[in-house]
């Protein structure tokens, strides 16, 4: 089981704004940069964001990182079809000595 | 083009072993730390393993500590991960990734995966 939760699920209408929340400790999140994946359905995952709140060309601004102590969060702004994903984060964390990713959360696009 | 292609994946018994390869291309891939994830049937991503550029530190996961070595040769751009003593619990998909802040993540570049099913 990891160390950094996330919620197993999150929802919304096309056009609406998601956030997803990912929960670690002083070890990985309070003391390491956050970054965030999407994985869509039978392919590889893919970087969103990095250091917390950056975004790697190519990637809408719609999604947006942000990070506050020990929790983190990905937002999914003006929500597309296209978004339906699981989205995981991930960080160092300095007791494991290794990079830890959240538990995961399925993006559904009603 | 950035590319990563794994190879090597398969059936294996428990106790076996395996050695998956990841060819780069693309990139300098000898200025790169680069990693092994692993994801388990309908799961969750699991990181594995890192190395550094010259493969001079290298990181594990508790749950594969003495039974994996992650390596590198940076004549050939490439990165293995070798596997002994394997259990049904290694049966996943992994991936390799480049990462592009160091042992930190920043996983930007992604391999397609190869299988690895730990089987009797």
């Amino acid at each position: 089981q990891s160390v950094v939760t996330q919620p197993p699920s999150a929802s919304g209408t096309p056009g609406q704004r998601v956030t997803i929340s990912c929960s670690g400790s002083s070890s990985n999140i309070g003391s390491n940069t956050v970054n965030w994946y999407q994985q869509l359905p039978g392919t590889a995952p893919k970087l969103l964001i990095y250091r917390n709140n950056q975004r790697p060309s190519g990637v809408p601004d719609r999604f947006s990182g942000s990070k506050s102590g020990t929790s983190a969060s990905l937002a999914i702004s003006g929500l597309q079809s296209e978004d339906e994903a699981d989205y995981y984060c991930a960080a160092w964390d300095d007791s494991l000595n290794g990079y830890v990713f959240g538990t995961g959360t399925k993006v559904t696009v009603l | 083009e950035e590319q990563l292609v794994e190879s090597g994946g398969g059936l294996v018994q428990p106790g076996g072993s395996l050695r998956l390869s990841c060819a780069a291309s693309g990139f300098t891939f000898g200025s790169y730390w680069m990693s092994w994830v692993r994801q388990a049937p309908g799961k969750g991503l699991e990181w594995v393993a890192n190395v550094k550029e010259d493969g001079s530190e290298k990181f594990y996961v508790d749950s594969v500590k003495g039974r994996f070595t992650i390596s590198r040769d940076n004549t050939k751009n490439s990165l293995y991960l070798q596997m002994n003593s394997l259990r049904a619990e290694d049966t996943a998909v992994y991936y390799c990734a480049r990462a592009s802040s160091g042992r930190y993540g920043r996983d930007d570049c992604w391999g397609q995966g190869t299988l690895v099913t730990v089987s009797s």
